[in-house]
């Protein structure tokens, strides 16, 4: 059965400075992974999709990257602000079961 | 404007009421998809919908219902509620899933709350 892990679970940066977060999954039977962004009370807004014969998609200050045989993806924030705290989610669609899957999220909080 | 609602976007009933939470979409996206999102336990997929008259069941389907007969709606449907059932619910569509699945777009949520 398909698990996916988010670590760390929070995450607190300074202003302008760098990121990286993790997700990985143990059943590398995926058609995509997809990264989310979830503020407080709302729902979620996708960020970025990789398609399983990718490797990366860059959106803006956004790249994330996955290597399938290794069951991982990173999300990297370059110059981080504010405004990008929130909890970030990873999910994967499971190849042949168009079931999807989401870690448990990583709470950054970008202090001014 | 390109969006998935979801109506109510809050409910508090008593256990055993019938209730339906209303999905539609207004992006001809054929993959929808309901959740629940829980603390400690992430976002889990009750069902989902390939097309119009497909559903399959996701992660945790028991007590819910669905129903897809017409593209652009998805509702979800709790024939006799518990309290184990209280939780934030998002529905959600994509253009397609699969192989050649997209990005999926999320509704703004119903609390829902069973006494």
């Amino acid at each position: 059965k398909q698990e996916v892990t988010q670590i760390p679970a929070a995450l607190s940066v300074p202003e302008g400075e760098n990121l990286v977060l993790n997700c990985s999954f143990t059943d590398s039977a995926i058609y995509n992974l997809q990264w989310f962004r979830q503020d407080p009370g709302k729902g979620l807004t996708s960020l970025l999709l990789i398609q399983s014969s990718q490797r990366e998609q860059t959106s803006g200050r956004l790249n994330a990257s996955l290597d399938k045989s290794s069951g991982r993806s990173t999300l990297y924030i370059a110059a981080s602000q504010p405004g990008d705290s929130a909890t970030y989610l990873c999910a994967v669609e499971g190849s042949g079961t168009y079931k999807y899957i989401f870690g448990t999220g990583t709470r950054l909080k970008v202090l001014a | 404007e390109a969006q998935v609602t979801q109506n109510p976007r809050y409910l508090i009933t008593v256990t055993g009421k019938k209730l339906t939470v209303t999905c539609s979409q207004n992006m001809n996206h054929e993959y929808m998809s309901w959740y629940r999102q829980d603390p400690g336990l992430g976002l889990r997929q009750i069902y989902y919908s390939m097309n119009v008259e497909v559903t399959d069941k996701g992660d945790v389907p028991e007590g819910y219902k669905v129903s897809r007969k017409e593209k652009r709606n998805f509702p979800l449907i709790l024939e006799s509620p518990s309290p184990n059932q209280t939780s934030l619910y998002f529905c959600a569509s994509s253009r397609r899933g699969g192989r050649f699945g997209d990005e999926q777009y999320f509704g703004p949520g119903t609390r829902l709350t069973v006494t």
